[in-house]
């Protein structure tokens, strides 16, 4: 069973418009958690890295939250652009940082 | 260079075939990991070596799957006798040291076995 789950697995939204990715999680115990953008035929790019004390972190029009207690973590994209139509994969590293779950990720469609 | 690259970009293998990945990651870097991401999926966790020493082969799915890193740079992933489900994106990543966040990743090689 998949330790990290995304939700929605897809998502489709008007340029410009705002969403929220969702990603829970049961890897214990926790060191850090990422977001990672991945295109099409790329290999993941992260986007953000929040340790188990930290509440929130952004990276331009990104913004990750995470509830350490609820294991939840959310990734809010606002404005978006049609550069931002990729999937998004939640990653959550064990204590020794080399042990790394990933999510199926969140395929994101940005339409005009 | 400035990335990780991998080659060759796209492989077709017959089944039965062996291949052989290969991974150039970050110079400098100390850690370096192999993924296989099927269609669909986020990437699991095949090997991890720090410098030449593979510390953890837990992942690979058989013993036809192999990786080495003998000098502690590049890296090849083989596969034996490839079956169809080997069918996936293979991705390197690599961190300047043990335990730091600043994992890069390659474009990948996308495997197919027909």
């Amino acid at each position: 069973k998949n330790q990290v789950e995304q939700s929605p697995q897809s998502l489709i939204i008007l340029e410009g418009k705002n969403c929220t990715l969702q990603c829970n999680y049961t890897v214990s115990p926790f060191s850090n958690l990422r977001w990672y953008k991945q295109d099409t035929g790329r290999g993941p790019v992260s986007l953000t890295i929040m340790t188990f004390s930290e509440n929130t972190k952004s990276n331009g029009r990104y913004t990750a939250t995470l509830d350490a207690d609820t294991k939840q973590s959310s990734l809010h994209i606002t404005a978006s652009q049609l550069s931002d139509s990729a999937s998004y994969i939640c990653v959550v590293s064990l204590f020794n940082n080399n042990d790394m779950r990933f999510g199926a990720g969140t395929r994101l469609t940005v339409k005009p | 260079g400035a990335g990780v690259s991998q080659s060759p970009r796209y492989k077709v293998a017959k089944r039965g075939q062996d291949v052989a990945l290969r991974c150039d990651p970050i110079s400098g870097h100390v850690s370096l990991f192999w993924y296989q991401q099927a269609l669909g999926q986020g990437p699991e966790f095949l090997t991890y070596f720090q410098n030449e020493a593979q510390l953890d082969k837990s992942g690979l799915p058989s013993d036809r799957f192999f990786a080495e890193r003998p000098e502690g740079s590049v890296s090849t992933l083989k596969i034996q006798r490839t079956q169809q489900e080997d069918s996936a994106v293979y991705l390197c990543a690599s961190s300047p040291r043990e335990g730091d966040y600043g994992y890069t990743f390659g474009s990948g090689t996308r495997l197919t076995v027909v």
